[in-house]
């Protein structure tokens, strides 16, 4: 079945760290899209790619990095320098860029 | 600048009731697009809906059914005859048709909905 594959799904981490989240999809869409859900804040776009080899920030990129080496790839490295990383991430892409997004289960991501 | 605000942050109501979710949004734009999607327990968010700014039709899907305003910058969802399946958090969202290809997806602060049995 076509989808987005999110891995881990549950992460811990110690300050410091740099972890990254993977996200591949099969569904040969050219955007992808990670993004970061905090409670009683609804989703929040990170980085964006429309393309293989490209990517733009999003609203709050500071302490995170991404890279687009394949179209199916599309992973996420939150650095040190995120000041509050605990949070849930998702991953989705965009079918023709219709707005229609379609989206992974999800990481959860807790710094101990 | 472009907003979504989704007043009710939590709904509780007993199986086989109606429930209208609110969503209200700002944009400058007048082509834009707006969006709901479901986020049941699992994490993976789920479309429901697209509509356009130029089509104020309500649209009605089974059990669900959205009215679009314009006047009052309002695209509401409501679900007939509640079921424990609909617990879910549900987010509207509105894109803009920006200067270039990308059209970035604006998301409200959901609300979660609570279907009792």
């Amino acid at each position: 079945d076509g989808g987005i594959t999110q891995s881990p799904k549950y992460l811990f981490r110690k300050e410091g760290q740099n972890v990254t989240l993977s996200c591949e999809q099969n569904l040969n869409h050219d955007a992808m899209y990670w993004y970061r859900q905090d409670p009683g804040q609804g989703l929040r776009l990170i980085y964006y790619s429309q393309i293989v080899n490209d990517f733009q920030k999003g609203d709050i990129a500071e302490g995170y990095s991404v890279s687009r080496e394949k179209k199916e790839s599309f992973p996420l490295t939150v650095t040190s320098a995120q000041k509050n990383p605990t949070a849930f991430y998702l991953c989705a892409s965009d079918r023709g860029n219709t707005g229609e997004l379609f989206f992974g289960e999800g990481s959860r991501l807790t710094v101990l | 600048a472009q907003k979504v605000t989704q007043a009710q942050t939590e709904i509780s109501v007993v199986e086989k009731e109606d429930v209208t979710l609110d969503c209200v949004y700002e944009t400058r734009d007048t082509t834009y697009y707006l969006f709901w999607y479901k986020q049941p327990p699992s994490g993976e968010l789920v479309f429901l809906i697209r509509r356009n700014s130029f089509d104020e039709q309500n649209e009605i899907s089974g059990r669900y059914s959205w009215n679009f305003q314009k006047s009052t910058s309002s695209f509401n969802f409501t679900i007939t005859a509640s079921q424990v399946v609909d617990s879910a958090v549900y987010f509207c969202a509105l894109s803009e048709a920006g200067k270039t290809s990308y059209d970035k997806v604006i998301f409200g602060p959901g609300t979660s909905l609570s279907v009792i049995p």
